[in-house]
């Protein structure tokens, strides 16, 4: 099956400083991911479309500015959480439409201290 | 108005029994839902997906469609401890690509 590959599984980092996490579509190519984070006991909450070589849209309440997102490429989306602060702690999950449904990467657990 | 609801539970059943969670959308024209399991610090993983009005079964799993009344739901039988988790009820809104999960349904099954 369609398999969406992310990294860091987990990082810690020093506030004020950016953080890259990755999601690869390792058979199949993803025109469009998707961006979403869920704190503790929450629900997944959709951040940004991630769209092959144009800009990505993002959801209301969303900076753009402080999340960047790049997708070069067909198989690959990054998330740039930059000047990262204690509130941006979070699990961090991408998601991609492969043929039968979404499939998610294995997220990512940032801690920002 | 949130565009998917779910009720959050926590929905306790015994070992061996159906478990029911049930979904509600707000736009009309969505036209795929999928249901979602959720273990604590996991990604989430597809259980079911469906598209067209009434019942998709896939083993101990029924997804139920009701577009005219805007509802999903999931049935699970012979529910095991294992089947313990989070379910997400997601669905995609308007003609884009996007789709909302719901806030989730926790689920305990009690041996």
């Amino acid at each position: 099956g369609a398999v969406v590959s992310q990294h860091p599984s987990r990082v810690i980092c020093k506030s004020g400083t950016s953080v890259k996490i990755e999601c690869r579509s390792l058979d199949f190519q993803a025109t469009t991911m998707f961006w979403y984070r869920q704190f503790p006991k929450q629900s997944l909450m959709l951040m940004a479309t991630s769209n092959e070589g144009s800009k990505a849209t993002y959801e209301q309440g969303v900076e753009k500015d402080k999340f960047l997102i790049n997708h070069a490429s067909l198989t690959l989306s990054t998330l740039t959480v930059t000047s990262a602060h204690p509130e941006d702690s979070s699990f961090y999950i991408c998601s991609a439409r492969a043929s039968y449904g979404y499939t998610f990467g294995s997220g990512t657990r940032l801690t920002v201290v | 108005q949130k565009e998917v609801e779910q009720n959050s539970g926590p929905l306790s059943v015994p070992e061996g029994a159906i478990a029911s969670l049930n979904c509600t959308y707000s736009d009309r024209v969505s036209q795929s839902f999928f249901w979602y399991r959720q273990y604590s610090g996991k990604s989430p993983e597809l259980i079911m997906s469906i598209y067209s009005n009434g019942d998709k079964e896939d083993g101990r799993f029924t997804a139920q469609l009701n577009k005219a009344s805007q509802y999903v739901s999931l049935l699970i039988r012979d529910s095991q401890p294992s089947d313990s988790a989070t379910y997400l009820c997601a669905v995609n809104i308007g003609t884009g690509n996007q789709f909302y999960f719901g806030t989730g349904t926790s689920l305990t099954v009690i041996p």
